[in-house]
């Protein structure tokens, strides 16, 4: 059975400082990789994906996170947090050939920025 | 910009009223999902539709029903509500080629089963 984990629950940094939030994945077949983003009392969010091609994608906002196939990881980073990526985030999952692009997601790692 | 809207994003009811959650999404979309979110847990499918008058069940689905009449609502039904059901509850909508196209989420529906 595929599962995604996300080994921190809670990481806490200090502004400007950079960060890690670490994804991992268990599957016997290939996938497709997505982080998502909760603003407090918001929905999720897509921050970015990875489908094919370059194995490191980036987002908008300054994010980024490199697709690992030996490792089976998906790692999120960030080079210089800022106060307002004060967030849930929640690493996902879908099947290559998967029903209607469900997805699997991790428990959620909820960054806290400190000024 | 797709809209994914929740009817409600605070609900109080009491222990084995039937509920209804609503979701509407103005996109044509032909998925749809909902989800129930649980700190410690994530995301947990509860059940998805892929075309109106179609659903499957997902990972929880004891305890709750679907209704999808419309290509554009899909609707949550609680039975017979229990305390264990508080929670936060997300919808969710995408195009058929789903493994590709990001979920477009709703903001939620806090729902609290006195």
């Amino acid at each position: 059975a595929q599962s995604v984990t996300q080994l921190d629950s809670q990481v806490p940094v200090f502004e400007e400082a950079p960060v890690e939030l670490r994804c991992n994945y268990s599957s016997s077949v290939s996938v497709y990789l997505f982080w998502y983003v909760q603003y407090p009392n918001q929905g999720l969010q897509l921050l970015l994906k990875y489908l094919s091609g370059s194995t490191l994608v980036e987002s908008i906002n300054g994010f980024e996170a490199e697709f690992n196939k030996s490792q089976t990881s998906f790692h999120l980073r960030k080079p210089s947090v800022h106060i307002s990526d004060t967030a849930e985030y929640f690493c996902a999952v879908s099947l290559y050939g998967g029903s209607q692009g469900n997805l699997i997601f991790g428990k959620g790692t909820k960054l806290s920025v400190k000024p | 910009d797709v809209k994914v809207t929740q009817s409600s994003r605070y609900l109080v009811k009491r222990t084995g009223e039937k509920v209804f959650l609503e979701c509407v999404q103005d996109m044509d979309h032909e998925n749809m999902f909902w989800y129930r979110q649980d700190p410690g847990l994530g995301l947990r499918l509860i059940y998805f539709s892929y075309d109106v008058k179609m659903k499957e069940k997902g990972d929880i689905p004891e305890g709750y029903s679907v209704s999808r009449e419309k290509k554009e609502r899909f609707s949550l039904i609680l039975e017979s509500a229990s305390t264990n059901q508080t929670s936060m509850y997300l919808c969710a909508s995408s195009p058929p080629e789903g493994q590709l196209q990001p979920q477009h989420f709703g903001d939620g529906t806090r729902l609290s089963i006195l």
